[in-house]
């Protein structure tokens, strides 16, 4: 079984629209994550959560906004969709003090259009 | 600020030779935590190998490193490269001490085994 879920798998949307990336992590992990992955820009850290409080934000635009409802659950909304957004999304975690050592999700693709 | 630097773009040998992707660091953290990421295509990454301990070896899946301070290198080498090695490798960084939450990669180092 999946111990990382991100859904969808894959995105399309259009420039300007809004949507949600969902991530579920069934390792018993305090510590949840955002990544984004494009051809310009390896693996970009955006945010980093421990028992649902942001810990570091190093994504510029307010367009991101990483939702925690639950302790197992880091979700990622993204407003005002542009082109630029296109890439693959990584949720991912660890254990509360062992933030290095990260559990990455299987991903969703997101493609602006 | 901290950061990482890798062996840049694109490492093409052939199978049975050795591997060797260099990796250095830049940091303020006094106790340095360093990790080998692989990313194979179309996967996400995954930790291949993590030390804390100065001068000390740590091996994987037949890959190793040695962190050593003085020079600030953790070097990703393996013996004999194998076909299934061809992925995008990262290497980064971290502090054991600090409540930092952040993990600060390199850019990623393609490597390409050919038969």
């Amino acid at each position: 079984d999946p111990k990382i879920i991100q859904k969808p798998k894959y995105l399309v949307a259009v420039t300007g629209s809004e949507k949600i990336l969902i991530c579920e992590q069934y390792l018993g992990h305090n510590a949840m994550y955002w990544y984004r992955q494009s051809a310009k820009k390896p693996l970009e850290f955006m945010f980093s959560y421990s028992y649902q409080k942001l810990m570091d934000n190093q994504t510029a635009s307010s367009r991101f906004q990483p939702q925690s409802s639950k302790k197992n659950h880091l979700d990622l909304q993204i407003t005002a969709l542009k082109p630029d957004d296109s890439a693959t999304y990584f949720c991912a975690s660890s254990q509360d003090k062992d933030w290095g050592e990260q559990y990455f999700g299987p991903g969703t693709r997101l493609t602006v259009l | 600020g901290d950061s990482v630097t890798q062996t840049e773009g694109l490492v093409t040998l052939t199978e049975g030779l050795p591997v060797m992707l260099n990796c250095t660091y830049q940091t303020i953290y006094s106790n340095p935590f360093l990790f080998w990421y692989v990313q194979h295509l179309n996967e996400s990454p995954r930790l291949l190998l993590k030390s804390f301990t100065d001068n000390k070896r740590t091996e994987h899946q037949g890959f190793h490193a040695t962190l050593h301070k003085s020079s600030s290198s953790f070097h990703l080498q393996k013996s004999s490269a194998q076909l299934s090695d061809s992925a995008l490798y990262y290497c980064a960084l971290s502090d054991r001490d600090t409540n930092a939450y952040k993990v600060i990669f390199g850019k990623g180092t393609h490597l390409h085994v050919l038969p």
